[in-house]
């Protein structure tokens, strides 16, 4: 079956930290993945796709994220994380076969002052 | 440039009843998919329109029901609302398939 899976609920880091947000997808074809932010009261807002090629896509905010085939893993990280970076953040996986994008549950980052 | 709007952006309706919730994808786009968010979960997939034909549909009942017009904007239909209907429900527009999707901010319905 296909799904993903983002292990972390919550998230608290302190702010100038480091951060790293697992996903780990099942999926039968070549996936193409996808991080989206969501803040309070917004739309999702696209950080970072992966769709082929180099392994290691950068985005938008300072954000990047590393696919790993072999560990069926898509995690979004970034250096320093500035207060305005507390949302909640969702993985999501389909293919070019297939329009219908399956998302994780989403995790809340929390940012400590 | 204007993106993804969507109307209206709160609505309360009671059970059995119906609804129609509207989107305008962003300018040049052709395609657009609904996405049911309900409290503390992703997104799950409705259906996706292009060419005003239905594309694909998600595991959803017959009780959601979409219509594309020839300007791209598009309707979802909730008929007999269950309260398990209260959601955000997301548009998002595209150009083709799943090339990046936009989103708007959302229609979130209350059934009572």
């Amino acid at each position: 079956a296909q799904s993903v899976t983002q292990p972390d609920i919550h998230i608290t880091v302190s702010e100038g930290a480091s951060l790293e947000l697992r996903c780990n997808y099942s999926y039968g074809a070549t996936p193409y993945l996808f991080w989206y932010v969501q803040s309070p009261g917004q739309g999702l807002q696209l950080l970072l796709k992966y769709f082929s090629g180099d392994t290691l896509v950068q985005g938008i905010k300072g954000f990047e994220a590393e696919f790993k085939r072999s560990q069926s893993s898509f995690n979004l990280r970034k250096p320093s994380v500035h207060w305005s970076d507390a949302a909640e953040y969702f993985c999501a996986v389909g293919s070019d076969s297939n329009y219908q994008l399956i998302w994780g549950a989403g995790t809340k980052l929390i940012i400590k002052p | 440039d204007a993106g993804v709007t969507q109307s209206p952006t709160h609505l309360i309706k009671t059970r059995g009843q119906q609804v129609t919730l509207r989107c305008s994808p962003k300018s040049g786009h052709d395609t657009v998919s609904w996405y049911q968010q309900a409290l503390g979960q992703g997104p799950q997939f409705i259906f996706q329109y292009y060419e005003e034909e239905e594309r694909q549909r998600g595991n959803f009942p017959d009780r959601f029901s979409g219509h594309q017009f020839p300007n791209y904007s598009s309707e979802l239909n909730v008929n007999a609302l269950l309260l398990g209907d209260s959601a955000l429900y997301l548009c998002a527009s595209s150009l083709g398939g799943l090339e990046t999707q936009y989103f708007g901010p959302g229609t979130r319905l209350l059934v009572l």
